[in-house]
């Protein structure tokens, strides 16, 4: 059964305060890690999709890396419009669709 | 964004009482799932479909049924609803096999 652990739970940040956020995983054979953030109120919003270990993906002040157990996403100088929840998720070999197994998230909190 | 709409966005309903929510997309996606996300869980999927008339079931699927009879239409049923049934429910989309899955933004369901 696939598996994702996401940590911290919570996290509160100072604007300009770098940090990382952790998501292991144990997966059957992985096919994709993704990225998503969510805002109160709203779907999951897509960020990256991570595919090899050793791979990175850059969007502004976001960077994903990938190993072979775990991803990291780092957030570089935030802002408080990086504030919201986010997730990370993992397709495996099994199961059809490309069905994900998601982590229950990292809430960001980036105070000024 | 993706074109995705979820109707309703809220209801409350009671106990026993059969509900469904819409899944309208215009992205002419073949994949369609259906998430529940509740806290302390990560979104689980309910059911999924890989085309008109072809559906499965995800990790959830217990007390729900789907159909979809159109492209661009999803339908999610709660036959009898229970109070386990209250959640935030997610509609996703996805195009080839190497594309993400893209959300809608939810609908929020109270049963009483």
């Amino acid at each position: 059964e696939d598996q994702v652990t996401q940590s911290p739970e919570a996290l509160r940040l100072q604007e300009g305060e770098s940090s990382s956020l952790n998501c292991s995983y144990t997966v059957s054979g992985l096919r994709g890690l993704f990225w998503y953030r969510q805002d109160p109120g709203k779907g999951p919003e897509f960020l990256f999709t991570l595919y090899s270990a050793g791979e990175e993906k850059e969007k502004e002040r976001l960077k994903a890396t990938l190993t072979k157990k775990e991803s990291f996403l780092h957030i570089t100088a935030p802002k408080p419009e990086d504030s919201a929840t986010y997730l990370c998720a993992v397709q495996g070999l099994t199961g059809g669709g490309n069905k994900l197994t998601f982590g229950t998230g990292t809430q960001l909190k980036v105070e000024l | 964004d993706a074109g995705i709409t979820q109707s309703p966005r809220h209801k409350v309903t009671e106990t026993g009482t059969p509900v469904t929510l819409r899944c309208h997309q215009t992205e002419n996606h073949r994949y369609m799932y259906w998430y529940r996300q509740d806290p302390g869980h990560g979104l689980r999927l309910i059911h999924y479909s890989y085309g008109v008339k072809d559906t499965d079931k995800g990790e959830v699927s217990d007390g729900y049924s789907v159909s979809r009879s159109k492209t661009e239409d999803f339908l999610l049923t709660l036959e009898s609803a229970t109070s386990s049934q209250t959640s935030v429910y997610f509609c996703a989309i996805r195009g080839q096999s190497n594309q993400p899955q893209h959300f809608g933004d939810g609908t929020r369901l109270s049963i009483l």
